[in-house]
């Protein structure tokens, strides 16, 4: 089936440094979501994205949805140790929301 | 949180089993989802239902079966277990009632099924 590439797979980082993850496709897509998951939980929304050019802010986080509508990217700012856990891409086009394979991040004091 | 919730959260079944998965929400949304989120393959989508008695499938639906007799509740089915169906099964909903398709979705916390 259809995939995100997701880079970096895992990231591995100290506390305040800043943080960049990317998602590519060989598809265009109409909306791109970033999606967090801490161990044992499910994914839970960050940050949406509908419109090609579009750069969002939620707190530390900021993500762009690609010119091309192929790719995004997630940057968090000054990292804090609760940033620790899985982030996931997710591009929908028609009917169909397809997952990155995810970049796991962990953050050291 | 969205009113969604998973059943069981945690099960150990044997090959040739079968094993239902249950997933219940209290939104009254049209549109429910079952995933599996496997390591190296992210989340993929099994099987959709986009109201009662009308399901659809997902791109990995192979071994997999689902019902929706209720607008609450939407069950994944395993007819007969294996290991390769080991993985945590996750159920999804629309973050908004007014959304109709498969755009931002609100997911529950997972149900981690190990076949032996």
């Amino acid at each position: 089936g259809q995939q995100l590439n997701q880079s970096p797979q895992s990231m591995f980082i100290q506390e305040g440094e800043d943080v960049s993850m990317n998602c590519t496709s060989s598809s265009i897509f109409n909306t791109w979501l970033w999606y967090k998951q801490d161990p044992g939980e499910g994914p839970v929304l960050l940050i949406a994205l509908y419109k090609a050019g579009e750069l969002t802010s939620n707190g530390r986080l900021t993500a762009q949805f690609g010119i091309t509508r192929k790719d995004s990217f997630l940057n968090i700012s000054a990292s804090i140790p609760s940033d620790v856990g899985i982030y996931f891409c997710a591009g929908y086009n028609t009917d169909k929301l397809i997952f990155g394979t995810g970049t796991r991040l962990q953050v050291f004091p | 949180d969205a009113g969604i919730t998973q059943s069981p959260r945690h099960k150990v079944t044997e090959t040739g089993t079968p094993v239902t998965l249950r997933c219940h929400q209290t939104e009254n949304h049209r549109y429910m989802y079952w995933y599996r989120q496997d390591p190296g393959h992210g989340l993929r989508l099994i099987h959709y239902s986009y109201g009662v008695k009308d399901t659809d499938k997902g791109e990995v639906s192979d071994g997999y079966s689902v019902s929706r007799s209720k607008t609450e509740d939407f069950l994944l089915t395993l007819e007969s277990a294996t290991s390769s169906q080991t993985s945590v099964y996750f159920c999804a909903i629309p973050s908004s009632p007014r959304v109709s398709g498969a755009n931002v979705l609100t997911f529950g916390a997972g149900s981690r099924l190990t076949v032996l």
